[in-house]
């Protein structure tokens, strides 16, 4: 099965702490996206990459860093400096930049 | 400022009632447009991608339309079901170096039995 995968689905982090979420495809796209949602707001992006070994900031990258190592995974770590990580966590990709995004299930965020 | 906004935020329906979902848009200037699912709780599921030289696009009971002149699209669903309550969200893309989407919040469907 293509898609997208997650994990994990729920993570609860310390005052003070960084933790790492996780996001694989198998689907061969060049291009992979974070997104955060709050309640009562539009996705928001936060970071974003086209190419292996190559990302982008995104509108609200503060606090948060990424790696693209491999084609196929786009981790986000979720440093002590992001002041309100609550928040539920979106991964998206795309065969190349502007075409059609697929998403997968999300990680939920909660600040302990 | 790209901005996408939806209306009504909420709707409920009774089942079997066909209705309209209604995205618009501030700068007419996209390169196309998506349609997406979101159940409680869950990631979200592409349901259409309008591209800008489209004037509408269907699959199954859904239909999806595009006026790029007036910022404004549809989506539009027959004979609603109460598996079809869920919120919907609209989103657009500029064509930018970023290629991400714009968002819209959505609305959320309640389908009555």
């Amino acid at each position: 099965d293509g898609g997208i995968t997650q994990s994990p689905k729920y993570l609860f982090r310390k005052e003070g702490q960084n933790v790492t979420l996780s996001c694989e495809q198998n689907l061969n796209h060049d291009a992979m996206y974070w997104y955060r949602q709050d309640p009562g707001q539009g996705l928001r992006l936060i970071y974003y990459s086209q190419i292996v070994n190559d990302f982008q900031k995104g509108d609200i990258a503060e606090g948060y860093s990424v790696s693209r190592e491999k084609k196929e995974s786009f981790p986000l770590t979720v440093t002590s400096a992001q002041k309100n990580p609550t928040a539920f966590y979106l991964c998206a990709s795309s065969i190349a930049r502007n075409n059609e995004q697929f998403f997968g299930p999300g990680t939920r965020l909660t600040v302990l | 400022k790209q901005e996408v906004t939806q209306i009504p935020a909420a709707l409920s329906v009774p089942e079997g009632e066909n209705l309209v979902l209604n995205c618009s848009f501030t700068d007419s200037a996209i390169y196309n447009l998506q349609w997406f699912r979101q159940d409680p709780g869950k990631g979200l599921t592409s349901l259409l991608l309008i591209q800008s030289s489209q004037r509408e696009q269907t699959s199954g009971r859904l239909n999806a339309s595009l006026d790029k002149s007036s910022g404004r699209s549809t989506l539009y669903i027959a004979a609603s079901q109460p598996g079809d309550s869920a919120t919907y969200l609209c989103a657009v893309h500029y064509g930018g170096s970023q290629g991400n989407l714009i968002f819209g919040k959505g609305t959320k469907l309640s389908v009555k039995p």
